[in-house]
């Protein structure tokens, strides 16, 4: 079965602080993938995905992922954090299966204190 | 465009109780998928729809949990009877056939307790 691997479970950083998240997934496919931000006291939102072209992918509010098909990866950054990001964040792989279930990561919980 | 509604927004039922909740995709999404979020934990696809029909149902405990989708829009989802392991927020999520590439958008969730 899929897996998705968030190494990071509580990252506290403080404001204009670099912030990377690690995901790793381990279906050896064709994959799409995801980064889900949920506010606090908000509903999941979509932060970017990737599903073909250019492995760097830019979504909003400066955030970026690269995707590293060798390592299985699919890291979230951004380059200086402010503190309305402080949000969880989750990472998420749909694959090429019959029903191409999309698999979430535990979640990693940013928070950034000004 | 207009979200997808979810209600309740809250339930707190004793366990053995049976709960209900609904789901109300955005308008012309034909993908329908229910989520089990436990404390800590990423959510859980527990079901998915495809029009009426059910796509994928492999994590859904179907002893104790069942969902429809009746005339292809509007969702259900019951737990008879509720056992206090069901305490989680359930999302439901939707999105255009095809374009699940795009990412689902998903409805604010009910937060069960069971006590």
């Amino acid at each position: 079965a899929q897996s998705v691997s968030q190494h990071n479970h509580h990252v506290i950083l403080s404001e204009a602080a670099s912030l990377e998240l690690g995901c790793n997934y381990s279906y050896g496919g064709t994959v799409n993938l995801f980064w889900y931000v949920q506010y606090p006291g908000q509903h999941l939102q979509l932060l970017l995905k990737y599903f073909s072209g250019d492995p760097l992918v830019k979504g909003i509010k400066g955030f970026e992922a690269e995707f590293i098909k060798s390592k299985f990866s699919f890291n979230l950054r951004k380059p200086s954090v402010q503190w309305s990001d402080t949000a969880e964040y989750f990472c998420a792989v749909k694959d090429s299966g019959g029903y191409q279930k999309v698999t979430f990561g535990i979640g990693t919980k940013l928070q950034v204190i000004p | 465009e207009a979200g997808v509604a979810q209600s309740p927004r809250y339930k707190i039922i004793e366990k053995r109780q049976s709960v209900a909740f609904w789901c109300n995709p955005i308008s012309g999404h034909a993908t329908l998928y229910w989520y089990q979020q436990i404390l800590g934990q990423g959510p859980k696809l527990l079901i998915q729809f495809q029009n009426n029909g059910v796509v994928d149902d492999s994590q859904l405990p179907k002893d104790r949990f069942s969902a429809e989708r009746l005339k292809g829009v509007d969702s259900t989802l019951k737990i008879q009877p509720a056992k206090l392991e069901d305490s989680a927020v359930y999302l439901c999520a939707s999105s255009r056939p095809g374009q699940g590439d795009y990412g689902y958008t998903f409805g604010s969730g009910t937060r069960l307790t069971v006590v």
